[in-house]
């Protein structure tokens, strides 16, 4: 089956600047991967995605990275804000409809 | 995005007592939906994939006697923990797949605590 690490467990950068979390899968057939957002007792929010057939997507001042010949993905967040703090997760697409997650990023912006 | 719900946000119950959560899918029909269990300072553990109109398939390890889903409608999906026990305490979310886009939305989680 599928399985996806993810990297660091735990990331503090101070307030404006960038922050990268990497994930990697095992499975080469996933084409889609997710990046969700949980905050403190809420469900996981998607924050972007990116589909196998492209390298790179960006939204503002998040962008993610696909390498699929190392099979390695990257969430990276720039100008970073007090309200990015919270837990993320990466994800791959597995088996057609189900979704593999990485062990979470606390991620905590530091004023 | 798409909007899924959670009914309710938290519940507390007694042990030996079942306990019912609804996710529903408010702008889009969700042919599957999944539902995940969350420990504390964990990630999100697959229990189940709910197709619409078919039994539920369960993951390697869980319960399906005891985490009881039913899917009957294209906008709802139900989670039933019968004879719920304290090591049940935990946090449920579901999600809804937006089919076209390969996308799962999630809702905003059911925090349950038994006694």
């Amino acid at each position: 089956g599928e399985n996806v690490e993810q990297h660091p467990s735990t990331l503090s950068v101070q307030e404006g600047d960038s922050a990268v979390i990497k994930c990697t899968y095992s499975d080469s057939a996933s084409n889609y991967f997710p990046w969700y957002k949980q905050e403190l007792g809420k469900g996981p929010q998607l924050i972007i995605d990116i589909r196998s057939n492209v390298g790179e997507k960006k939204d503002q001042r998040i962008a993610v990275t696909l390498n699929k010949t190392a099979k390695h993905f990257s969430l990276h967040i720039t100008e970073t804000q007090p309200e990015d703090s919270a837990v993320y997760f990466c994800a791959a697409f597995w088996g057609a409809q189900k979704l593999v997650f990485g062990q979470g990023t606390r991620l905590t912006i530091n004023p | 995005g798409a909007v899924v719900s959670q009914h309710p946000s938290w519940v507390i119950c007694k042990s030996g007592t079942s306990v019912k959560i609804e996710c529903r899918s408010l702008d889009f029909q969700a042919t599957t939906m999944f539902w995940y269990r969350q420990f504390p300072k964990q990630s999100l553990m697959l229990m189940a994939t709910s197709n619409e109109g078919s039994k539920a398939t369960y993951e390697q390890g869980v319960e399906k006697d005891k985490f009881l889903i039913n899917h009957a409608s294209l906008t709802l999906s139900t989670l039933t923990v019968t004879s719920a026990h304290p090591e049940d305490s935990s946090f449920y979310i579901c999600s809804g797949l937006v089919r076209a886009l390969e996308t799962q939305y999630f809702g905003p989680g059911t925090r349950l605590l038994v006694l």
